[in-house]
């Protein structure tokens, strides 16, 4: 079966300090690949995509993330985190068989102290 | 352009009511998609339309849940009595529906949150 998978309930990191947040996917083929963010309250905001080319791909806010089709993974990372970065975060994949049929994992909660 | 708008923002209601909640996308996108949200979960894919065609629906919009979007622009999300696990985040999107990559990248509205007593 088609999944998305985020291991990391819950991360808790310094200001700072580096973040590296995993996602792994089970698909039959390459999908497109999809980092979101979501602050309480809020919508989900899109932080960087990839669809196909350049395996590493840069985003908003300082983040980036690489894709490993040997390992099925799309760990998004950010060198130095400030405390505005605090907020969920989802992994998120379509596949090429079923536009429009976003599918997220269950998140990353990310907590920033001083 | 404003993005996507969803309202209302929250809603409460008793169980065995029906509510309805509205979206208003993008005015460019011609793919609009509905999502809904529990506590600690990922959003899960409910519905979407292209124009005014319902493309795809999740095996999660039973019978009591209803979307249209009659003339191509705003939609609206109706669930019929209402049950305690309705509660929940709404969440509307849009996307461009020319362009290859850019039909695939979805523009989240604030969401509308549910709570049924």
């Amino acid at each position: 079966a088609q999944s998305v998978t985020q291991p990391d309930i819950h991360i808790t990191v310094s200001e700072g300090a580096s973040l590296e947040l995993r996602c792994n996917y089970s698909y039959g083929a390459t999908p497109y690949l999809f980092w979101y963010v979501q602050s309480p309250g809020q919508g989900l905001q899109l932080l960087l995509k990839y669809f196909s080319g350049d395996t590493l791909v840069q985003g908003i806010k300082g983040f980036e993330a690489e894709f490993k089709r040997s390992q099925s993974s799309f760990n998004l990372r950010k060198p130095s985190v400030h405390w505005s970065d605090a907020a969920e975060y989802f992994c998120a994949v379509l596949s090429t068989d079923s536009w429009g049929k976003l599918q997220f994992g269950a998140g990353t909660q990310v907590v920033v102290t001083p | 352009d404003t993005g996507v708008s969803q309202d209302p923002r929250h809603k409460i209601t008793k169980r065995g009511q029906n509510v309805t909640f509205r979206c208003d996308p993008i005015s460019e996108h011609n793919r609009l998609y509905w999502y809904r949200q529990t506590l600690g979960q990922g959003p899960e894919f409910l519905t979407y339309f292209q124009n005014e065609a319902q493309l795809e629906k999740s095996r999660l919009l039973s019978d009591r849940f209803s979307a249209e979007r009659p003339k191509g622009s705003f939609s609206t999300l109706e669930i019929q009595r209402t049950e305690q696990g309705d509660s929940a985040m709404y969440l509307c999107a849009s996307s461009p529906g020319t362009a290859l990559e850019g039909a695939n990248v979805l523009t989240f509205g604030a969401g509308s949150r549910l709570t049924v007593l």
